[in-house]
């Protein structure tokens, strides 16, 4: 069974830009919940999809949105980057949600110049 | 997936030594709780879960015990292997029925000396 994948793997954008991460659940997971890592801050949870629906949100403004689609595929979204945005984004996928076992992607790393 | 943060707590144990993680978890209404490793590159590997209804559960190799009494949560690792280098975080989640968020520890970098 093929992993989470996530593109790109690799992401340079300017402030002020917008980004758009995709991510490829597990065949069969309708969750897919996404996250940030920093240095400074760790690991800090985004928001979690489950069958096209946003479930749970963490505490990160407005201009980090997320979508889901109907085959489960996720897409992320930052608006207006700013140099703090730069980031590994991590997705996982899961068959019932984030309180149940998660599968993780390389993730995309984010560098905002 | 990269080692988190410059300032990691550090654990350094032989090969073939049992190795225990700790960490310490901040809401005391979290209901379920997960241990993850993430290896230099990759994103974070599910290790072992427990709900608050247990104390303890067993895996292989790996056992993780709860105490919800001092808000402490331990990861030991049987026999360590190199393999087992990486950054262990734990994270809690409080009311996952009722749209809990996930939080993260810091992490703990394990280094196995062969």
């Amino acid at each position: 069974k093929a992993g989470v994948t996530q593109t790109p793997r690799y992401l340079i954008k300017t402030r002020g830009q917008q980004v758009t991460l995709s991510c490829s659940p597990i065949s069969g997971h309708r969750s897919v919940s996404w996250y940030q890592q920093t240095p400074g801050q760790g690991l800090q949870f985004l928001f979690e999809y489950f069958s096209e629906t946003q479930r749970n949100k963490g505490n990160f403004p407005g201009r980090f949105s997320g979508r889901q689609f109907s085959n489960s595929r996720s897409e992320m979204n930052v608006s207006t980057l700013e140099l703090g945005d730069s980031a590994l984004y991590l997705c996982a996928s899961s068959l019932e949600g984030i309180a149940y076992e998660q599968y993780f992607g390389p993730g995309t790393r984010l560098t905002v110049t | 997936g990269e080692n988190v943060g410059l300032h990691l707590p550090t654990l350094s144990v032989q090969e073939g030594d049992n190795s225990i993680i700790n960490c310490a978890y901040s809401n005391s209404a979290s209901d379920y709780f997960i241990w993850y490793k993430q290896e230099s590159g990759k994103g974070p590997q599910f290790i072992i879960d427990i709900r608050s209804n247990m104390d303890k559960r067993q895996g292989q190799r790996v056992t993780v015990l709860l105490n919800k009494t001092v808000k402490h949560l331990s990861l030991q690792i049987a026999a360590t292997q190199p393999g087992d280098s990486a950054v262990y975080f734990c994270a809690e989640i409080g009311g996952y029925n009722q749209g809990g968020k996930l939080i993260f520890g810091q992490g703990t970098e394990l280094s196995v000396k062969p």
